[in-house]
């Protein structure tokens, strides 16, 4: 079946500019996630949705950045007025019920590049 | 202090190495620990999964876990060139609810 798809694949981009990136979930699973990873970093936990229940956004790094999850599906993550320290992979998982215990499968990832 | 830390390498081994990877925490609510492993350009995969101590393999892989030194360990026998990758420990707990927390990931060459 189809696994988690992001788009675009890299985004680049001039400093001030918003930027929008997109999640598709695996059908059927009710929560999702996203990422930041900048080399050598590992992955940053950026904002939680869970069904119908309100996001956890305690890993959103400043208020320029904003997710939101439609329908209980697709996301959009939006940075606005980016900075150059926002250049990272922009990774978003899905998992089947959110608990910890659960296997998340990642999409390949948005490149973002803010010149 | 990071929660999790990982040596990012990279490690280079020959063809048919036994490959230790490692990462400490310092959460002692930990008890899910988990191995994934990314290609470049790729987004992370599930490769093991541990619940709390001892050891459990899989294949190749044998992953390890010793919550009184709170140190996990990822072994692959005959590495392969196909197993160069970034290896991402993992953990989460009961406590922390959803949250996951990543170590930075071990780059391994593994060449031919």
């Amino acid at each position: 079946g189809a696994g988690v798809s992001q788009s675009p694949s890299n985004k680049v981009t001039e400093k001030g500019k918003d930027v929008e990136l997109r999640c598709d979930p695996i059908s059927g699973h009710t929560a999702l996630y996203w990422y930041r990873q900048s080399l050598g970093q590992g992955l940053e936990f950026l904002i939680y949705f869970q069904g119908n229940s309100a996001p956890d956004k305690s890993g959103l790094p400043s208020d320029r950045f904003s997710a939101e999850r439609t329908g209980g599906s697709v996301s959009t993550l939006t940075i606005q007025r980016t900075q150059q320290e926002d250049s990272a992979v922009y990774l978003c998982a899905s998992s089947p019920s959110g608990i910890s215990v659960d296997t998340q499968y990642f999409g390949p990832g948005t490149r973002l590049t803010v010149l | 202090q990071k929660e999790v830390e990982q040596d990012p390498g990279p490690l280079s081994v020959p063809e048919g190495a036994i490959v230790s990877l490692n990462c400490t925490y310092s959460n002692s609510a930990f008890q899910y620990f988990m191995w994934y492993r990314q290609y470049s350009r790729k987004g992370p995969e599930l490769l093991m999964y541990t619940y709390s101590s001892g050891n459990k393999e899989d294949g190749r892989f044998t992953a390890q876990v010793d919550k009184s030194s709170k140190y996990i360990s990822l072994f692959i026998r005959d590495s392969q060139p196909s197993d160069s990758a970034t290896y991402l420990c993992a953990m989460s707990g009961i406590t922390g609810g959803f949250k996951t927390i990543f170590g930075a990931g071990t780059r391994l060459f593994v060449k031919a």
